[in-house]
């Protein structure tokens, strides 16, 4: 079955440290996988997708297929990056995300 | 920047009545797309729309649920007799191919 999982709920980290937050996936084919970030009462917003390899706001995800995992990163965190993280899923020849259930980063002053 | 938008923010409903959600993707875009979040759940796919038709649906859009795209700029979600657990935020969606979707900022749906 084709699922993202997001094993951490919240994250909670101070400023200056790093960030790592945790996607696996399952998927048999060749997947297309992106990030999605949500501030407070705002939309959803891409924040980086695999196959651009770009770092925005600092944050990196590399695709490790053979741990079927594409975990975001980003080296000192910022009190702005407090938002709400999800992590989704493309399965080739469909149009539709299968989203992980999001995790909430908060980064402490 | 373009962006989605979507109507009303918040709907409240009596249950069993029908309620329309409105969506205005963005103008250059082909594939459309529905998704809802019951609160404390994931975001979950309900339908995708392209070429003024259904392309997939999930098994959560049943028969209650119809999308339409009336005119060259709304695109609407139809749901015709409302249930208590159709509360949920609903999230509006348009690409310009099958791939990067953007989001509208979405509907909260509150069934009575």
């Amino acid at each position: 079955a084709q699922r993202v999982t997001q094993p951490e709920k919240l994250l909670s980290v101070f400023k200056g440290a790093p960030v790592e937050l945790k996607c696996n996936y399952s998927y048999s084919g060749s997947p297309e996988l992106f990030w999605y970030v949500q501030y407070s009462r705002q939309r959803l917003q891409l924040l980086l997708r695999h196959i651009s390899r770009e770092s925005i706001k600092g944050f990196t995800a590399d695709l490790n297929k053979g741990e079927t995992s594409f975990h975001l990163k980003k080296p000192f965190a910022q009190e702005e990056d407090s938002a709400m993280y999800y992590c989704a899923l493309l399965t080739s020849g469909t149009y539709k995300y299968i989203f992980g259930t999001g995790t909430r980063l908060k980064v402490l002053a | 920047e373009p962006e989605v938008t979507q109507t009303p923010s918040h709907q409240v409903t009596q249950m069993g009545q029908e309620v329309i959600l409105r969506c205005v993707p963005i103008s250059n875009h082909l594939y459309f797309y529905w998704y809802r979040q019951i609160l404390g759940q994931k975001v979950e796919f309900l339908v995708s729309f392209y070429n003024n038709e259904i392309s997939e649906k999930s098994e959560i859009f049943d028969d209650q649920f119809s999308v339409e795209r009336p005119d060259g700029s709304n695109f609407t979600l139809k749901i015709r007799s409302t249930k208590l657990e159709d509360s949920a935020m609903y999230f509006c969606a348009s690409s310009g191919l099958a791939d990067t979707q953007y989001f509208g900022p979405g509907t909260r749906l509150t069934v009575l």
